[in-house]
């Protein structure tokens, strides 16, 4: 298996489920991302992980709770979700530390979501 | 915040023609990525541009980090239909460190 991969490739669920997106990283690098990608709209950064630690929050909703339990794995734990939340969710990751310098990310085929 | 303007956001071309886009910034940025995204996929990296005026190739796609360091250009020659997709330019802002998209560019492909 190499690069990054994504289970499940689709989801649907009801507003009052639980669920979790996993996210997988092959590459051996430090740092892992979440992004939201909604139709008609630029990628939106969730969250950043470097080194299992979470050093970005883009004032994503509590309904959205991240977990890094190590630097290959990153989870998306989902609960109450609104319709609006459907999208195709991203994971990335990058070999540097996340926080900037000359990273360049490679992205998992995403989670396609709908929330009913 | 930061923001990057890509055009075109669609094409409509024949095939065997080629594609030129491109990106703008508001501001100076060292890092220029192009990726390329097919339906129900994930975005693939197709060129890395880390330096003002830096032209890189990849088979038939070529891609260049402009003078002003505020704009990028992504060529595709002779279009074939696999081309077809949505084209993402990214790019971090000097000082920055959060990586920004643009809106993308739809390419479609007449055979």
């Amino acid at each position: 298996e190499t690069g990054v991969t994504q289970t499940p490739r689709h989801l649907v669920m009801g507003m009052t489920n639980k669920k979790s997106l996993k996210c997988e990283q092959h590459l051996g690098h430090n740092a892992m991302y979440w992004y939201k990608q909604s139709a008609k709209k630029p990628l939106e950064l969730m969250f950043v992980y470097s080194l299992e630690e979470r050093v970005e929050n883009n004032s994503v909703p509590s309904r959205f709770s991240p977990e890094c339990p190590n630097s290959s794995h990153l989870f998306l734990h989902l609960h109450t979700l609104q319709p609006e939340d459907s999208a195709l969710y991203l994971c990335a990751s990058s070999q540097g530390s996340g926080r900037g310098s000359g990273e360049t990310q490679y992205f998992g085929p995403g989670t396609r979501l709908l929330v009913l | 915040g930061q923001q990057l303007n890509q055009s075109p956001q669609s094409m409509f071309i024949q095939e065997g023609e080629d594609v030129s886009m491109n990106c703008t910034s508001s501001s100076i940025f060292n890092t220029w990525l192009w990726y390329k995204q097919d339906p129900g996929e994930g975005p693939v990296l197709l060129i890395a541009l880390y330096k003002a005026g830096e032209l890189t190739s990849n088979g038939r796609l070529t891609a260049q980090f402009g003078i002003t360091r505020k704009d990028s250009f992504l060529n595709i020659s002779a279009s074939i239909p696999s081309d077809v997709g949505i084209y993402f330019c990214a790019g971090r802002a000097q000082g920055a460190q959060k990586l920004v998209f643009g809106q993308g560019t739809r390419l479609t492909i007449n055979p």
